[in-house]
């Protein structure tokens, strides 16, 4: 049984670029959640996608979009780059409704360092 | 507003003594507790949880850890540290109502001495 996948592992780009990071969900589920993870620091809730749509945003600029595609798979990405969006970025997949666990179950991230 | 507070951003101690790591959070109503631990260069592992029940909770690798309510903490414990507990540990909470959101503290790194 497949984990959460995510892709790239490591990236560098350079201020003003854009960015996609690509997440495949644990099987079963259908729910994804990006997170922002600074060095130093825990993760940070970016959005969650259900059914194709942005169910609910943290406090991140309209940079930060994302897409779900109908097998559940999401990306994630970031326009004009800013230094200060260097980070992990980690995704997460839980089931909806009655079959959630309570746990979210996360992806090994993708690490991006912007220039 | 939901926050967590992990005192101590590094912790160390020795091989086989025990490791407790303190998380403290602030919620309107009764949270989802979580613990998650975070390897060099690797995404997050759940440790345990609690949702309902049973305030004590074990987890793997011989984690453990109490919901207060009244102290309003979920504390991690285990009785003897090994060299290969040394990783981050972060504590989270979430809501009943929106359980897909996670709100987390910033991390307790420890160190296990040989």
């Amino acid at each position: 049984d497949a984990g959460v996948t995510q892709s790239p592992t490591h990236l560098i780009k350079t201020r003003g670029q854009q960015v996609t990071l690509r997440c495949s969900p644990k099987s079963g589920h259908d729910t994804v959640s990006w997170y922002q993870q600074a060095l130093g620091q825990g993760p940070q809730f970016i959005f969650q996608y259900y059914e194709e749509e942005e169910r609910q945003r943290g406090n991140f600029p309209d940079r930060f979009s994302g897409h779900q595609f109908p097998n559940y798979s999401s990306e994630l990405n970031v326009n004009a780059l800013l230094l200060g969006d260097s980070a992990l970025y980690l995704c997460a997949s839980s089931s909806s409704g009655q079959l959630h666990t309570g746990e979210l179950f996360f992806g090994e991230g993708s690490r991006l360092t912007v220039l | 507003a939901q926050s967590v507070t992990q005192l101590g951003s590094h912790v160390s101690v020795s091989e086989g003594a025990l490791v407790l790591l303190r998380c403290n959070y602030s919620s309107s109503v009764p949270p989802y507790l979580f613990w998650y631990v975070q390897y060099p260069n690797q995404g997050l592992q759940l440790l345990l949880k609690y949702t309902t029940g049973a305030t004590l909770v074990k987890g793997i690798n011989g984690f453990e850890a109490e919901f207060k309510k009244s102290e309003t903490s979920f504390h991690l414990t285990k009785p003897s540290a090994h060299m290969s507990d040394a990783a981050e540990y972060f504590c989270a909470v979430s809501l009943p109502y929106n359980f897909n959101k996670f709100y987390f503290g910033s991390g307790t790194k420890l160190n296990v001495k040989p």
